[in-house]
């Protein structure tokens, strides 16, 4: 059971370039989310999924772009970045638990930092 | 706006003693309320966590204290040891929005 990966672990892009960034989940989880996270700005949410074909944005979606054609992948497209967009991406999956099934607990990956120049 | 304010940003504890981070949020629609640890280069990982019919709950060394009255909630860290140095997340969540808010986070230094 590998959980939540991420790839790549590093990448450096140039102002304007594009890239994906791939979640994949073992864990047969519905929800989906991509966060990134900023010194002093704890994580904040991108956007995140609910299920297999759904996908919906979170506090800081702009410039970014998501699919979830499969249940255990996330893919995070950045069109053109840009260097405001330098940072640790996370992605997480969960279920609900606990009573009423109202208890979301979240897995993480390792994540994805990345830097643009 | 934040929906979740975490203080304080940093901590300095000496082993043994004990660490208190702070959370306060406003929207009254949270429901569920998970803290959780992030070590350097990893991913954060789930602590502890609470439902608001509780006022207290506590796993090993850590734990959570909530005031509904007050919107506030803190994790408390008994008997801290190095090992308990990294990063926390207080978060809030609720089953009507599918989504987690975390506050800013504490980084949490046990000397030794």
């Amino acid at each position: 059971n590998a959980g939540v990966t991420q790839t790549p672990k590093f990448r450096v892009l140039k102002t304007g370039q594009s890239m994906t960034l791939l979640c994949a989940q073992d864990m047969n989880h519905e929800y989906m989310y991509w966060y990134r996270q900023d010194p002093g700005m704890g994580l904040r949410l991108i956007h995140y999924s609910v299920g297999e074909g759904t996908t919906a944005k979170g506090e800081v979606p702009d410039g970014y772009n998501v699919s979830r054609l499969k249940k255990q992948n996330f893919l995070l497209g950045l069109e053109s970045a840009a260097p405001s967009q330098t940072s640790v991406y996370f992605c997480a999956s969960s279920y609900p638990t606990g009573p009423g099934g109202n208890n979301y607990e979240q897995y993480f990956g390792p994540g994805t930092r990345l830097t643009v120049t | 706006q934040q929906q979740v304010k975490q203080s304080p940003q940093s901590l300095i504890v000496q082993k043994g003693g004990i660490s208190i981070i702070n959370c306060a949020y406003e929207n009254t629609a949270f429901d569920y309320f998970p803290w959780y640890q992030q070590f350097p280069g990893k991913g954060p990982a789930l602590l502890i966590a609470i439902r608001p019919d509780v006022s207290e709950k506590k796993e090993g060394r850590f734990t959570i204290s909530f005031n509904k009255s007050a919107k506030q909630f803190s994790l408390h860290i008994m008997d801290s040891q190095p090992g308990d140095s990294a990063t926390y997340f207080c978060a809030a969540s609720s089953y009507n929005f599918n989504k987690f808010y975390f506050g800013s986070g504490t980084k949490l230094n046990v000397k030794p």
